[in-house]
C-alpha cells in the first residue's frame, strides 16, 4: 500500500491481558513513531525508531510498554497488564530520514478500548 | 510541563474569512516547526512546516509564520473553506525530538 496501516483498528481487551499494535510504515522510510492520543489530548510521543539505532524509548509511559522494529521496517508496540488509562488511540508515522524538518506520514490509529 | 502549548482549543472562523492559529513553545533548541491537520477517525496528516532560518513559508491558502525571539508561531488559513475544519497540531523538532502541541479545533462555518 501506499500509506502507513495499522491493525488492528480497534481492539477491546479486558484489564490485565496483553495486547499487540502492528504498524506497517511506508516502504523506504527509516523512521517509524509511534504516539498516543487520549481523549481530549494532544499526541503523546512514545518511542521512535531510526534505521539501526536504538530506539528513543524516552517517551514511554511505564514498563509495561515495549516495542520492537524487524528488519528495519514492521514495528509492534506490546502493552503488557493493560489498564484502563491505557484505553487511546495509538497512531503509527514514519518518515523518509530522521526526525529533523521531515514530515511524518501517519497511519490511522488503532484505537484501544480496556474495560 | 508543556514544552508546546496551543492555548486555544476551539476557534470558529466565518468562511472566507481569516483562521490564525497560535503555538507557543519554550525551548530554543527546536530547528523545525511543522503544522498537521487532523479530521476525526484518521491519522494526522502534514500541511506545512518552516525552519528556523526563515520567518515565513507560504504555501497557497496556508502561511506559517515563526518569531523565533518570541518563541511562537502561527498558522494563517486565508481564505478559510468548510473543508478546513479540523484539529491543528503544531509541532516542533530538533535533530532527535519532535513535541507536538495539543491540539485547536478549527470549525468554519457556511
Amino acid at each position: 500500500g501506499a500509506g502507513v496501516s495499522q491493525s488492528p483498528s480497534n481492539k477491546v481487551t479486558e484489564k490485565g491481558k496483553d495486547v499487540e499494535l502492528r504498524c506497517d510504515p511506508i516502504s523506504g522510510h527509516t523512521a517509524l513513531y509511534w504516539y498516543r492520543q487520549s481523549l481530549g489530548q494532544g499526541l503523546e510521543f512514545l518511542i521512535y525508531f531510526q534505521g539501526n539505532s536504538a530506539p528513543d524509548k524516552s517517551g514511554l509511559p511505564s514498563d509495561r510498554f515495549s516495542a520492537e522494529r524487524t528488519g528495519g521496517s514492521v514495528s509492534t508496540l506490546t502493552i503488557q497488564r493493560t489498564q484502563q488509562e491505557d484505553s487511546a488511540v495509538y497512531l503509527c508515522a514514519s518518515s523518509l530520514h530522521g526526525l529533523a524538518g521531515n514530515e511524518q506520514y501517519f497511519g490511522p490509529g488503532t484505537r484501544l478500548t480496556v474495560t | 510541563d508543556q514544552q508546546v502549548k496551543q492555548n486555544s482549543p476551539s476557534l470558529s472562523v466565518q468562511e472566507g474569512r481569516i483562521s490564525i492559529l497560535n503555538c507557543d513553545y519554550t525551548n530554543s533548541m527546536f530547528d523545525y516547526f511543522l503544522w498537521y491537520k487532523k479530521y476525526p477517525a484518521e491519522g494526522p496528516t502534514f500541511l506545512i512546516s518552516i525552519s528556523s532560518i526563515k520567518d515565513k513559508n507560504e504555501d497557497g491558502r496556508f502561511t506559517v509564520f515563526l518569531n523565533k525571539s518570541a518563541k511562537h508561531l502561527s498558522l494563517h488559513i486565508v481564505p478559510s473553506q468548510p473543508g478546513d475544519s479540523a484539529v491543528y497540531f503544531c509541532a516542533v523538532a530538533s535533530y532527535d525530538k519532535v513535541i507536538f502541541g495539543p491540539g485547536t479545533s478549527l470549525s468554519v462555518i457556511p
